[in-house]
C-alpha cells in the first residue's frame, strides 16, 4: 500500500532563512506527489503537484519541489520564509490501482519566528 | 465564487444522537471525499465519491455513512456517535478523480460528549 512520511513533527525556522520539509513516499511506481498547506483555522490549499516530466516543480507562494526517485522523496523547499508561511504542510499520494483513496501524510507543522 | 462548503462549522451533541454534516461544491466536480484530522495522525479519509450514486469506503469509515444523490451534495452521516469521532472534519472535492487537486471545505469541529 502507498504510504507517505513526514519525519517532522514541527519545524521552527526565523524569518528570512531558507525552509526544506520532508516528505518520503512508498509507491510500486512513479507516483503523483501533492503538498498541501493549511493555515490556522481554515482548510488545506494546493500549493504544488508532481506528476511526471522536470523533477523540480515550482508552486504558489515561492515553494518549490524536487522529487527524487533514488531517495524516495518529494521534498517542499522556499528559499527565504515570510511570517506569513506559519502553517501546517501535508505531503499527499493517490493509492495507485482501482481505489480512488488518498493518503496524506501526519504533517509538519512550521512556526517562523521574528 | 468557487467553494467547498461546510455546515455546521461547529457542533457538540451527545453520544449515540444521530447527526449529519453537509457538504456542497459549486464547480461541478465529480470526485468528493471525507476527511478526519486528529493530532498526529494527520488526514484520514473516510469516504469518497466518485459521482452521483457511486461511493466506497476509504480507510476509516466504521461509523460513518454517506449519500450521494446528487452531484453538489456529499453530506456525511453519524448515526450514533461516540466519544471517539470526536475530531475536525474536512470535505473536498476534485475535478474527476483522486490524481486532480483536492478543495478543501473549511472543516467542522465536532465534539461528541
Amino acid at each position: 500500500a502507498q504510504s507517505v512520511t513526514q519525519p517532522d513533527i514541527h519545524i521552527t525556522v526565523s524569518e528570512g532563512a531558507s525552509l526544506e520539509l520532508r516528505c518520503n513516499y512508498s509507491y510500486g511506481a512513479t507516483p503523483y506527489l501533492f503538498w498541501y498547506v493549511q493555515s490556522p483555522g481554515q482548510g488545506l490549499q494546493l500549493l504544488l503537484k508532481y506528476f511526471s516530466g522536470d523533477t523540480l516543480v515550482q508552486g504558489i507562494k515561492g515553494f518549490e519541489a524536487e522529487f527524487k526517485r533514488s531517495q524516495s522523496s518529494f521534498n517542499l523547499r522556499k528559499p527565504s520564509v515570510h511570517w506569513s508561511d506559519a502553517a501546517e504542510y501535508f505531503c499527499a499520494v493517490p493509492n495507485s490501482g482501482g481505489y480512488q483513496k488518498v493518503t496524506f501524510g501526519t504533517g509538519t507543522k512550521l512556526q517562523v519566528i521574528p | 465564487e468557487a467553494q467547498v462548503t461546510q455546515n455546521p462549522r461547529y457542533l457538540i451533541t451527545v453520544t449515540g444522537k444521530k447527526l449529519t454534516v453537509t457538504c456542497s461544491q459549486n464547480m461541478n466536480h465529480e470526485y468528493m471525499s471525507w476527511y478526519r484530522q486528529d493530532p498526529g495522525l494527520g488526514l484520514r479519509q473516510i469516504y469518497y465519491s466518485m459521482n452521483v450514486e457511486v461511493t466506497d469506503k476509504g480507510d476509516v469509515p466504521e461509523g460513518y455513512k454517506v449519500s450521494r444523490k446528487e452531484k453538489r451534495n456529499f453530506p456525511l452521516i453519524l448515526e450514533s456517535p461516540s466519544p471517539n469521532q470526536t475530531s475536525l472534519y474536512f470535505c473536498a472535492s476534485s475535478l474527476s478523480d483522486k490524481y486532480n487537486e483536492q478543495f478543501f471545505g473549511p472543516g467542522t469541529r465536532l465534539t461528541v460528549l
